[in-house]
This record gives C-alpha cells, sequence and structure tokens, in this order.
C-alpha cells in the first residue's frame, strides 16, 4: 500500500513568517500534485510536479519535487491569512488512482 | 464556467433511512470519482468511473453504491446509513488516470 505522510499535521503562524510542510513516502511516484482545500469547500489544485528535482513557484508558493520523486516540499514566503487552509498532497504512480495524505492544516494569524 | 456540482450542500438523514448524493458536471470529463472525507483526514476514495466502467476499491463497503447514467452526472447512494458514515462527500472528475481533479465542494452528511 502507498502512503503520503504530511508534516505537519497542524501549523500555526503569524502573518508575514515563512513554512515549509512536507510530503514524504517510501513510494516513487510519477507525479504529484498539491492541493489547497478551505473549510466548507473541495481541494483545488495548486501544481503538478512530474521530474525529479523539479522546482515550481505559483507567486510567493515554491513547490519541489525530490530528486527521487519520493517526497515533495511546499514552502511559503510571508504567508497571509489568506493562505489558511488544509494543504494536500497527492500522488500517482500509474496503475493506481491518486493516493492522498492527510493534509497539513494551516492557520495563518493576522 | 466548468464546473463540478454538489447537491445538497448539507444532508442530514435518520440512522438506516436511504440517502442520495447527487454530483453533475460541465467538465465532459469521462473520469469520476467519489471521496469519503473525515475531519483531520485524507479523502478516501470510495468508487470511480471510467467512462461507464465502474471500479470499486477493496474496502468501500457494501452499503454504499453509486450510479452514472450519462457522461455528466453521478450518484451516491448509501442504503442503510450509520453514524460512521457521517462525513463530507466529495466528487471529483478528471481527464483520465493521474491526471489532476476538478472536486466540487462536497455534501456533508450528518447521520442522527
Amino acid at each position: 500500500t502507498q502512503l503520503l505522510e504530511q508534516s505537519p499535521q497542524f501549523l500555526s503562524i503569524q502573518e508575514g513568517e515563512n513554512l515549509t510542510v512536507y510530503c514524504n513516502s517510501s513510494s516513487v511516484f510519477s507525479s504529484l500534485q498539491w492541493y489547497r482545500q478551505e473549510p466548507g469547500e473541495g481541494p483545488v489544485l495548486l501544481v503538478t510536479v512530474v521530474t525529479g528535482g523539479e522546482v515550481k513557484k505559483l507567486k510567493r508558493l515554491t513547490f519541489q519535487f525530490g530528486d527521487a520523486r519520493k517526497d515533495s516540499s511546499l514552502h511559503i514566503t510571508a504567508a497571509q491569512p489568506g493562505d489558511t487552509g488544509l494543504y494536500l498532497c497527492a500522488g500517482f504512480s500509474g496503475n493506481t488512482p491518486l493516493v492522498f495524505g492527510k493534509g497539513t492544516r494551516l492557520s495563518v494569524i493576522a | 464556467d466548468a464546473m463540478v456540482i454538489q447537491n445538497p450542500r448539507y444532508q442530514v438523514t435518520q440512522f438506516g433511512k436511504p440517502v442520495t448524493l447527487s454530483c453533475s458536471q460541465t467538465l465532459n470529463h469521462n473520469v469520476m470519482y467519489w471521496y469519503q472525507q473525515k475531519s483531520s483526514q485524507a479523502p478516501k476514495l470510495l468508487f470511480h468511473y471510467y467512462d461507464k466502467d465502474f471500479n470499486n476499491e477493496a474496502d468501500t463497503p457494501d452499503n454504499f453504491q453509486s450510479r452514472r447514467p450519462n457522461t455528466s452526472f453521478c450518484f451516491l447512494d448509501i442504503r442503510s446509513p450509520g453514524l460512521g458514515d457521517a462525513a463530507m462527500y466529495l466528487c471529483a472528475t478528471g481527464v483520465g488516470a493521474g491526471s489532476p481533479l476538478h472536486f466540487g465542494n462536497g455534501t456533508r452528511l450528518t447521520v442522527t
């Protein structure tokens, strides 16, 4: 069974701080997706990474896919209250549907 | 805008009383998924359709059934809801295996 472990599970920070959340597995994934889910809504795709070592930037968010394609990180610079939400990573290995991690619940306090 | 719409947003049902949740999409995606999400847990895949081909996850209880009468609509039937079935139910669509998912806003089911 493929598992994606996300850490930390909960994170509460002040506006303007930087943070990094992690998504780790012992399995290799051909691609990995990050979603953000706000309370009462469905997850919304932020980015897909497919190449080992790949780095993608989305405004203040930087996503990295590990060289071995087993892990990924999301770094947020100068966090804002609008960044509050549940961050989910999901991996695809080619023979099963997407596998989701449990998520990191981020709270940014103004 | 093309989207995935779930109805109702909130559903209250009694223990053992059948309930149906609906999902429609205007994206014309051929893959549709149903996920169950409980508090502080990952979305758990219940089943998915590739076009009309139905794929049931091995650990999805028999109590859960699904129908996809056409490309646009998909239904989740819970035949005899138990208290443990209270959760957010998310519908999602995609263009193929591993493609990014487009989620609806979910139906929050309460079982009394």
